[in-house]
């Protein structure tokens, strides 16, 4: 079955610093791949995604990286901010109409 | 910028009573999506919608839940039979196409909780 999950389940940084997630996948056939950012109280929050055939995708201070050789995707947020603290969720679709979300690693950046 | 509204924020409900979540998703979404978080763990998917009907569900959405769409824009939730172990915050997302072409846009969630 499919499974998501991540390796650290906390990351502290400095800010201004640059920060990488990281998150696992079982499923050699997800093709598509989403991360999110939830705020303590709040929903998850759309941050990036990435299809299959590509292997980097960039925004605005976040980028995605996705091996396929080793299922294993990160979010890499640059020059951290304060503003940046919270629990990140990567999210996979396989070929369905559902997400299938990681465990979440929570961020602290330290001032 | 469209934003998927829940409410109520917080529910409190007596075991074995029924409950309504309610949720407006982005108005020209075509796709919408149940979802539940127990405090501390991961989202999980609940159930997805799409032209009037179920279109998949997890082991979690069992008799005990049904949604509905009533009219052109509420997306409802209801648990018929509360549980203790129902308590969890629920969110609902909407998207304009399919969960494996466009990402899924997120309520604040109601937090539901059993006595």
């Amino acid at each position: 079955g499919e499974s998501v999950g991540l390796h650290l389940p906390t990351l502290s940084v400095q800010e201004g610093d640059n920060s990488i997630i990281n998150c696992a996948y079982s499923n050699s056939a997800s093709d598509y791949f989403i991360w999110y950012k939830q705020e303590s109280g709040k929903g998850p929050q759309f941050i990036i995604d990435i299809r299959s055939n590509m292997d980097k995708r960039q925004g605005q201070r976040v980028t995605v990286l996705l091996n396929k050789t080793v299922k294993h995707l990160s979010l890499q947020i640059a020059a951290t901010q304060p503003g940046d603290s919270a629990v990140y969720f990567c999210a996979e679709a396989l070929l369905s109409n559902q997400f299938y979300f990681g465990t979440g690693t929570s961020l602290t950046v330290i001032p | 910028e469209p934003e998927v509204t829940q409410t109520p924020s917080h529910q409190v409900t007596q075991m074995g009573q029924e409950v309504i979540l309610r949720c407006v998703p982005i108005s020209n979404h075509l796709y919408f999506y149940w979802y539940r978080q127990i405090l501390g763990q991961k989202v999980e998917f609940l159930v997805s919608f799409y032209n009037n009907e179920i279109s998949e569900k997890s082991e979690i959405f069992d008799d005990q839940f049904s949604v509905e769409r009533p009219d052109g824009s509420n997306f409802t939730l209801k648990i018929r039979s509360t549980k203790l172990e129902d308590s969890a915050m629920y969110f609902c997302a909407s998207s304009d196409e399919a969960a494996s072409t466009r990402p899924q846009h997120f309520g604040d969630g109601t937090r539901l909780s059993i006595l």
